[in-house]
């Protein structure tokens, strides 16, 4: 059964920080992505990451994929408020299915 | 595009009621996801379908949960008998099949179930 692990569960930042969430999982998979969501709201696509090695950036949000450490990141630079939400991995295993994480609650203080 | 759209947005029932989740993908989607979402458990997939057929019901955590797919513009999540411990925000998701997966998961805005 695959897991995902995401940490740290809950991170505060001081804006014009860096900051980085991680996400492992346990079993192989070429395909992960990123989440975002909103207190009360749906679940927003950041990233979608496809191969080994892969990166992607969008604003001060950037992932990447290892998948031979099964280790995904996600770096946040220089941290304002607006980035203020729920984050959340997911791996796609056999099937197609989607496993979460169990998100990282990013709480971005002046 | 509208998005996926799923209704009602809230529903407050009593233990025993009988509840009915509705899920209109996106048109061209051929991947439609059911998820559970709580404080405890997280994001939990409770089953999915292809092209109408469910593949994996494996989520679905007891017979008083059933769902369908009649077409493929609409899906329905149902509880019957609903419980206090199905107090959660179901969402609904719908994909392209896997060959082009570069497009992820587009999720509705969710139903907040309350069971009383």
């Amino acid at each position: 059964e695959l897991k995902v692990e995401q940490n740290p569960l809950f991170l505060s930042m001081q804006e014009g920080k860096n900051y980085t969430i991680y996400c492992n999982y346990s079993t192989t998979s070429d395909r992960l992505y990123w989440y975002r969501q909103d207190p009360g709201k749906s679940l927003e696509s950041l990233f979608v990451l496809l191969s080994n090695g892969a990166v992607k950036q969008e604003g001060r949000l950037m992932a990447s994929l290892d998948t031979k450490a099964r280790l995904s990141t996600l770096h946040i630079t220089a941290a304002v408020h607006d980035l203020s939400a729920t984050y959340f991995c997911a791996v796609e295993a056999a099937g197609n299915k989607l496993t979460f994480g169990g998100g990282t609650r990013v709480l971005v203080k002046p | 595009d509208a998005g996926v759209i799923q209704s009602p947005r809230h529903e407050v029932t009593e233990m025993g009621q009988e509840v009915t989740l509705r899920c209109k993908p996106i048109s061209g989607h051929d991947y439609l996801f059911w998820y559970r979402q709580t404080m405890m458990r997280g994001l939990e997939l409770l089953i999915y379908f292809n092209n109408n057929v469910p593949i994996d019901d494996s989520g679905m955590p007891e017979d008083r949960f059933s769902a369908k797919m009649p077409n493929a513009s609409f899906s329905t999540l149902k509880i019957q008998p609903s419980e206090p411990r199905d107090s959660a925000v179901y969402f609904c998701a719908s994909s392209f099949s896997p060959g082009r997966r570069n497009s992820p998961l587009h999720f509705g805005n969710g139903t907040r179930l309350t069971v009383t």
